[in-house]
């Protein structure tokens, strides 16, 4: 079983919709979650990082963590036609160790 | 400032060819990884530097050799590739171990087509 798991879509919505993007992980020592937006052909961006269990907000977007049913969220509100582009998860579980990223959910917002 | 910075963009290299891609970041991070992605696959982790010393090697093919010159470069060595390993090349790099922060800063990448 791979360690964290993303569903890859595609995932399409309509302008202005609120989009769900979400990951299980199995590894009960992750303690550090990541969300990095992809454009094509481009380095992967980070959108969002927390620590442990709990919400972090900013601007149009929101990351959740439940550490107790090993679940990751990324919320967009009013989602925007620049939306477009694979979401990756990612976890790790100390500082200086390497990422595992789930497989990435390709989004397409439509105008 | 949180740009990781690789050269070329683009490269098209021969199978005999011996080139190097480059990778700088000057945000006093001393982690710094190479990651291999894909067409629509997640980025697949090759090397890990910490502090300057290589710490993770993926079982990578000795085609591929890495080089940390200091805390602030990071270089990957290519020799006598094949056509399999076109790919994007990704570095990234983050605070490093004994620090609060995990979270890891990616370059645009290399596109790296061998011929």
């Amino acid at each position: 079983q791979k360690e964290v798991e993303q569903d890859p879509g595609p995932l399409s919505v309509p302008e202005g919709a609120i989009v769900s993007l979400n990951c299980t992980y199995s590894n009960s020592a992750f303690q550090y979650f990541m969300w990095y937006r992809q454009y094509s052909r481009k380095g992967p961006e980070l959108l969002m990082y927390t620590y442990s269990s709990g919400n972090k907000e900013d601007g149009r977007f929101t990351a959740q963590v439940d550490k107790s049913s090993k679940y990751i969220s990324l919320f967009i509100r009013d989602s925007q036609p620049s939306d477009s582009a694979t979401y990756l998860c990612a976890s790790n579980n100390q500082a200086g160790t390497a990422l595992i990223f789930g497989k990435g959910t390709t989004l397409s917002v439509s105008s | 400032d949180t740009e990781v910075t690789q050269t070329p963009k683009h490269l098209v290299m021969g199978m005999t060819n011996k080139k190097s891609l480059k990778c700088e970041q000057h945000m006093g991070h001393r982690a710094m990884y190479w990651y291999k992605q894909k067409a629509k696959k997640p980025p697949e982790l090759m090397f890990v530097y910490s502090y300057e010393k290589l710490s993770i090697n993926e079982s990578v093919p000795s085609r591929f050799s890495p080089e940390c010159p200091n805390s602030s470069l990071l270089n990957l060595h290519l020799h006598a590739l094949q056509p399999e390993d076109s790919a994007l090349y990704l570095c990234a790099s983050s605070q490093g171990p004994g620090t609060a922060n995990t979270e890891a800063f990616f370059g645009q990448g290399t596109r790296l087509t061998v011929v």
